[in-house]
């Protein structure tokens, strides 16, 4: 069965630093890959997907993240962290096993210290 | 709609109680998803809608868990009998028709359920 893993609950990093946020999954074809955001007080959002092509895919807000099938992962990625960063990330793959249902992962907590 | 809008945004109930919750998604799009959010976890999956398919309910909890989509819109989620366990934020997205995996899902604002 499909699955998405974060493996970290939450992230803190300084204003200005960088962002890596991992993301694994398993799914045994050529998935299809979601980041979204949660801010604060409102639904979430979609930074960046992958379908296939170039796997450095760039996102909104200055997000990119990198497909590499050799690890199973896709993680996310931000050169410079801004406090308006912080929010909770969620993974997601899309099964097309029973009508391409997005199985999303239990999300990883950013948050920013000055 | 701009985008998918629920209703209410909050409701509180006591234990034992039926209740309904509405999503409106944008119009056009024929698939609508229901996730259901509880405080510190990720999104839980509950059913999917697309077009006039028979929904897929695998992620449903319990058999006090329906939701139904009238003309291929709007989606009602119902929760028979409410548990304090049932409190959580539900939350409904949409896309277009997910033919090719493309399917980019706009959320809603969610409704905050309690359940005292």
């Amino acid at each position: 069965a499909q699955s998405v893993t974060q493996p970290d609950i939450h992230i803190t990093v300084s204003e200005g630093a960088s962002l890596e946020l991992r993301c694994n999954y398993s799914y045994g074809a050529t998935p299809y890959l979601f980041w979204y955001v949660q801010s604060p007080g409102q639904g979430l959002q979609l930074l960046l997907k992958y379908f296939s092509g170039d796997t450095l895919v760039q996102g909104i807000k200055g997000f990119e993240a990198e497909f590499k099938r050799s690890q199973s992962s896709f993680n996310l990625r931000k050169p410079s962290v801004h406090w308006s960063d912080a929010a909770e990330y969620f993974c997601a793959v899309v099964s097309n096993t029973g009508g391409f249902k997005t199985i999303f992962g239990a999300g990883t907590r950013l948050f920013v210290k000055a | 709609g701009a985008g998918v809008s629920q209703s209410p945004s909050n409701k509180v109930t006591e234990k034992g109680k039926d209740v309904e919750l509405r999503c409106d998604p944008i119009s056009g799009h024929t698939a609508l998803y229901w996730y259901r959010q509880s405080l510190g976890q990720g999104l839980e999956f509950l059913i999917y809608f697309q077009g006039n398919s028979a929904p897929d309910k695998s992620g449903l909890p319990s058999d006090r868990f329906s939701a139904e989509r009238t003309g291929g819109s709007v989606s009602t989620l119902t929760i028979q009998r409410t548990q304090q366990e049932d409190s959580a934020v539900y939350l409904c997205a949409s896309s277009l028709a997910p033919t090719s995996g493309n399917n980019e899902q706009f959320f809603g604002p969610g409704t905050r359920l309690t359940v005292l």
